[in-house]
Parts: structure tokens; sequence; C-alpha cells
């Protein structure tokens, strides 16, 4: 059984600093990792994907990548009272088939 | 339309009853998921195409649920003899294709059995 796992928090978070979410998955073959920010009552929306170990970062975010240790990483710089939110982590494998975790909710302290 | 769509958006149904519920991707995604949501928890896999076939349906979780997408485009999961633990919010996302694209939710159909 392929899995994702994720601390379901909540993380508190000041306004203004670095939060840091993690996640990790089973399945070594897998391709591609992505995080998804989704508010209370709305859909899922696409912040960051990575496919190749190392950094990557998009203004505010930076997706991290460790394939060896089978961990993905998301950073929020400056943290905004907007950036409260459930992040989901979610994992490619090699069938194509994507795999979220339970989401690990967020919450940034004014 | 410019984003992924779903219909109807709210249904409610007596147990026993067959739904189905429509998903039109985004024009031009070869991929389309299908994925289950409760409240509280992350999407849960149910089946995606590719094009008009069906790649893997290992989440539909009896054979109650079935899905298809005849033509490559719009998909229909239907649940038949439904019950009341089917209540949940079912999300659909397409992508552009198989391997590594990322992918765009709709807004969901909030399923309430009772």
């Amino acid at each position: 059984q392929k899995e994702v796992e994720q601390n379901s928090g909540p993380l508190s978070v000041p306004e203004g600093a670095i939060a840091s979410l993690n996640c990790t998955y089973s399945d070594r073959g897998s391709q591609s990792f992505f995080w998804y920010r989704q508010y209370s009552g709305k859909s899922p929306e696409l912040i960051m994907f990575i496919y190749s170990n190392g950094d990557k970062e998009d203004g505010r975010f930076t997706a991290q990548l460790n394939k060896a240790s089978q961990y993905v990483s998301l950073l929020i710089r400056d943290s905004q009272p907007s950036d409260s939110a459930t992040y989901l982590c979610a994992v490619r494998g090699r069938d194509d088939k994507i795999i979220f975790g339970k989401g690990t909710r967020l919450h940034i302290l004014p | 339309g410019a984003g992924v769509s779903q219909s109807p958006r709210y249904k409610v149904t007596k147990r026993g009853q067959d739904v189905a519920l429509r998903c039109d991707p985004i024009s031009g995604h070869v991929s389309l998921y299908w994925y289950r949501q409760a409240l509280g928890q992350g999407p849960e896999f149910l089946t995606y195409f590719n094009y008009e076939a069906q790649q893997d349906k290992s989440g539909l979780p009896n054979d109650r649920f079935s899905a298809e997408r005849p033509e490559g485009s719009i998909s229909t999961l239907t649940i038949q003899r439904t019950e009341q633990r089917d209540s949940a919010m079912y999300r659909c996302a397409s992508s552009l294709g198989a391997g590594s694209y990322e992918q765009y939710f709709g807004p969901g159909t909030r399923l309430t059995v009772t």
C-alpha cells in the first residue's frame, strides 16, 4: 500500500516567520511531488511541484525534495495570515496514480 | 470553460438510489482523476483515465462504484444503490497528460445520502 504521511497539525507560526511543512512517502519509485493548499470549504489549489532532488523556489515558497530519504517539504517565508490553510502533499508514482496525504493544518498567528 | 467543472454541485439522495456525478475537464487535458474527500482528510484516489481508457480503478470502494469517459472528455462517476457511508465530497481533477504533469481540481460535488 503506497502511503503519503503528513503531520496533521495544527502548526502555529507567527506572522512573518518561516513555516515548514513536511511529508514522507513510501513508494521509492515515485516520480513527481506536489503541494496543494486547501482553504476550508474550497478545492485544493496547486502551489508547487518538484521532480528533481534539491530545492525549487517560487516567490515565498520553496519546495525541497530528497528522494534518498523519501522526504519532501514546503517552506513558506514571511508567513501571512492568508497562508492559514490545510497543505496537502501529493505524490505521483510510476503508474501515474496520485496519492495525497491527509494534510497539515497551518495557522499563522497575527 | 477555463477550469474543471462538476455537476451537480450538491446532490441529496435517498439510500438505495443511483446517482451520476459529472466532470468536464479542462479542454485538451488527457488525464482525468476522480477522488473522494472526507472532512478533514486529503483526497482519496478512486480512479483515473487517459483519454477514454480507464487506467486504474483500484481505489473504487466496491462494485457499486463505476466510472466512464466514453469520448475522452466528459466523465461520469456512478454510484449504484447508494448507502449513507457514500456521503462525501467527490472531486474531479484533470491534467495535460500522463507523466509528470500537475493536475487541477474542479469545485466538487457534495453528495449526501439520507
